[in-house]
């Protein structure tokens, strides 16, 4: 059983925007960034979103992050084919000497 | 350009040692985090363990009586080793970079991944 909650499944058509939640506690996103992960099928995880709200560089900015309290979230707007993917939150359970933390999961299907 | 490789052996017996090595190239152990993850198949990612280049290391505290991580910052590579292992143990496992400072942490650069088998 994971940390942090995600619902297992979302969808929605080419697009639109759909946004992913993540949910944690005080001692998790509470007072902690959340990072977001893209996973292709029978791919290598792929950085989205780090430090709750940053895009790394090559990162469409269709892709972004938020947080409120306890939980945090992703969305992604104009929907392409190609978003089709697991989608992963990640944060530190904990103080300094917490350790990471992941999300069950999010399967992203585009109708 | 940051590439990161593993490997090890693909098939591992029940109860024996699993160990894997994530060789880089175009980057240096020095200033970052180093880190395995898994992932059994058909589910979620699960994190292992870091190795911070000044020798700090972090453990998941579900697999930390099993688990060490090191590096060899002279040889461009870092370790895992997960003893006792069992058939829950089969999973790809993915090397990777972390960014960061503790406990803002995340993962740029990773490895394509490695299934590990655990049968007799």
């Amino acid at each position: 059983q994971s940390v942090l909650t995600q619902p297992p499944s979302v969808s929605e058509t080419p697009g639109q925007r759909v946004t992913i939640s993540c949910s944690g506690s005080s001692s998790s996103i509470g007072n902690n960034t959340v990072n977001w992960y893209q996973q292709l099928p029978g791919t290598a995880p792929r950085l989205l979103i780090h430090s709750t709200d940053q895009r790394p560089s090559g990162v469409p900015d269709r892709f972004s992050g938020s947080k409120s309290g306890t939980s945090a979230f992703l969305a992604i707007s104009g929907l392409r084919s190609e978003d089709e993917a697991d989608y992963y939150c990640s944060s530190w359970a904990g103080s300094l000497t917490g350790h990471v933390i992941f999300g069950g999961g999010t399967k992203l299907t585009v109708l | 350009q940051v590439q990161l490789q593993e490997s090890g052996p693909r098939l591992v017996k029940p109860s024996e040692t699993l160990s894997l090595t994530c060789e880089l190239s175009g980057v240096s152990i020095t200033y970052y985090y180093w880190s395995w993850f898994r992932q059994p198949p058909g589910k979620g990612l699960e994190w292992i363990a870091y190795f911070y280049y000044t020798g700090s290391t972090n453990y998941n505290p579900s697999l930390k009586s099993r688990v060490t991580i090191s590096a060899d910052p002279a040889s461009y590579q870092f370790s895992l080793n997960l003893t006792s292992v069992t058939a829950a143990d089969t999973a790809v496992y993915y090397c990777a970079r972390g960014l960061g400072y503790a406990p803002d942490v995340w993962f740029d650069s990773w490895g394509q991944g490695t299934l590990v088998t655990v049968s007799s």
